[in-house]
């Protein structure tokens, strides 16, 4: 039974260049979280993906912008990096988007902005 | 907007030393939830928490939800050095969905 994967591992971007970051949810789940973790800092929700559609999003700006496929998976999309871009970013998946579901975290891809 | 105060963000101890990780929040909780993540990893689901002055506990680990949903704990009995990471409390409120609002962590050393 696979659990949440994320593709690339790691990144390296230049400063106003665009970015797909890659999430499948662990097997039998259909709703996937995107999370930023900073250095140091606990992670912060981006947006939340169901049913094909964005059901929450955090504080963040409209550079970050997202997708779910048919099959559950899920991309993160950043427009124009800046170099406060650079983070560890998780994707979470669970079954469905309920108050008190339990979410599982993938690896993470770290993304550094040069 | 919603936050979780997470304290202290680092504790060094000895092994075999207890350790607690306090989270607060200034409005009431529908839930809250406590991951573990190891240097370099991702962070781990360790435990939910729902109800009023709930209490649970997994083997030398012991949660609290405050009476109030309020404020949480969790406190690890005899650390050893497996114990080692950062622990996140994440809370959820009423409206929020799957929205997790995450703590800054405590960042757990453990001196053998």
């Amino acid at each position: 039974d696979a659990g949440v994967t994320q593709s690339p591992t790691h990144l390296i971007k230049t400063r106003g260049q665009q970015v797909t970051l890659r999430c499948s949810p662990k097997s039998g789940h259909d709703t996937v979280s995107w999370y930023q973790q900073a250095l140091g800092q606990g992670p912060q929700f981006i947006f939340q993906y169901y049913e094909e559609e964005e059901r929450q999003r955090g504080n963040f700006p409209d550079r970050f912008s997202g997708h779910q496929f048919p099959n559950y998976s899920s991309e993160l999309n950043v427009n124009a990096l800046l170099l406060g871009d650079s983070a560890l970013y998780l994707c979470a998946s669970s079954l469905g988007p309920g108050l008190n579901t339990e979410a599982f975290f993938g690896q993470g891809t770290r993304l550094t902005v040069v | 907007g919603q936050q979780v105060m997470q304290i202290p963000q680092y504790q060094h101890v000895q092994e075999g030393e207890d350790f607690t990780t306090y989270c607060n929040s200034s409005t009431t909780l529908s839930n809250i939830q406590w991951y573990k993540q190891r240097p370099g990893g991702h962070p781990v689901f360790l435990i939910q928490l729902v109800k009023s002055g709930e209490v649970k506990k997994q083997k030398r680990l012991t949660f609290q939800f405050g009476e109030a949903k309020k404020n949480s704990s969790l406190h690890i009995t005899a650390t050893q050095t497996t114990d080692v990471g950062t622990y996140f409390c994440a809370g959820r409120w009423a409206g929020g969905y799957q929205k997790v609002t995450f703590g800054i962590g405590t960042k757990l050393q453990v001196i053998p």
